[in-house]
């Protein structure tokens, strides 16, 4: 059974950089069947893509975040993280990394159960 | 970016009834369209992909149609279970889009 935990700060300043890591079990994050993807959510709001990476290591990011975003996979620890830089108010929300399957038309298959991060000072 | 623009926004129904829930792409996404179910506190969980095929587990009552811009979930029979929010999302075009939600109310 494939199970993706994220793990990071819950509380970041403003103009800080956030640091999340997801952790997958049962199954590899190097496997060319899988995008590994990070997506939010603000409180009481929908679900917004952040951006993805592929075992070869490329990677698509939402334009809209583009500029602060990195997206990065380590296949010895078997995770994928994600740096969101100069954060402010506007980034507080529940970020969940999420597995895309391309057997399937890319949908997203597998979630963690989500990691609230809140910028404040 | 392709809007996704669901509705109703919210719906109101009873165990037994039959519910159907509209989404709208800007522009064409062929078959990359997939819905999903969230509870509250709870990540989303995969119902549908590629329009119509049911992810494996998911009760037969959900299911999906439609072609280029208009898609339709549809659950035939509610739950008591079935009540929550869901979402459907391109993976067409970048960047990855989801619609607003429709939040399944029980009446």
């Amino acid at each position: 059974q494939v199970q993706l935990q994220e793990s990071g700060p819950g509380l970041v300043k403003p103009s800080q950089t956030l640091s999340l890591t997801c952790t997958v079990s049962g199954g590899s994050v190097g496997s060319g069947s899988f995008y590994w993807s990070w997506i939010r959510q603000p409180a009481g709001k929908g679900l917004e893509w952040i951006g993805r990476v592929y075992t070869s290591g490329s990677t698509h990011y939402n334009p809209s975040l583009k500029s602060r975003v990195t997206i990065s996979m380590d296949t010895s620890n078997n995770q994928v993280s994600l740096t969101l830089t100069s954060v402010t108010a506007a980034d507080t929300a529940v970020y969940y990394c999420a597995r895309e399957n391309i057997q399937l038309w890319f949908p997203f298959d597998y979630w963690g159960q989500g990691t609230l991060v809140t910028v404040s000072s | 970016d392709i809007q996704m623009t669901q509705s109703p926004s919210s719906v109101s129904a009873s165990v037994g009834d039959r519910v159907t829930i509209t989404c709208r792409a800007s522009h064409n996404v062929t078959k990359w369209l997939a819905w999903y179910q969230q509870k509250p506190g709870k990540a989303p969980q995969l119902l549908i992909y590629s329009v119509s095929s049911l992810q494996t587990g998911v009760p037969s009552r959900f299911s999906g149609s439609g072609s280029g811009t208009d898609f339709t979930l549809t659950i035939s029979s509610l739950q008591p279970e079935d009540f929550a929010t869901y979402y459907c999302q391109q993976a067409n075009t970048f960047p990855i889009t989801f619609g607003q939600g429709t939040r399944l109310e029980i009446k």
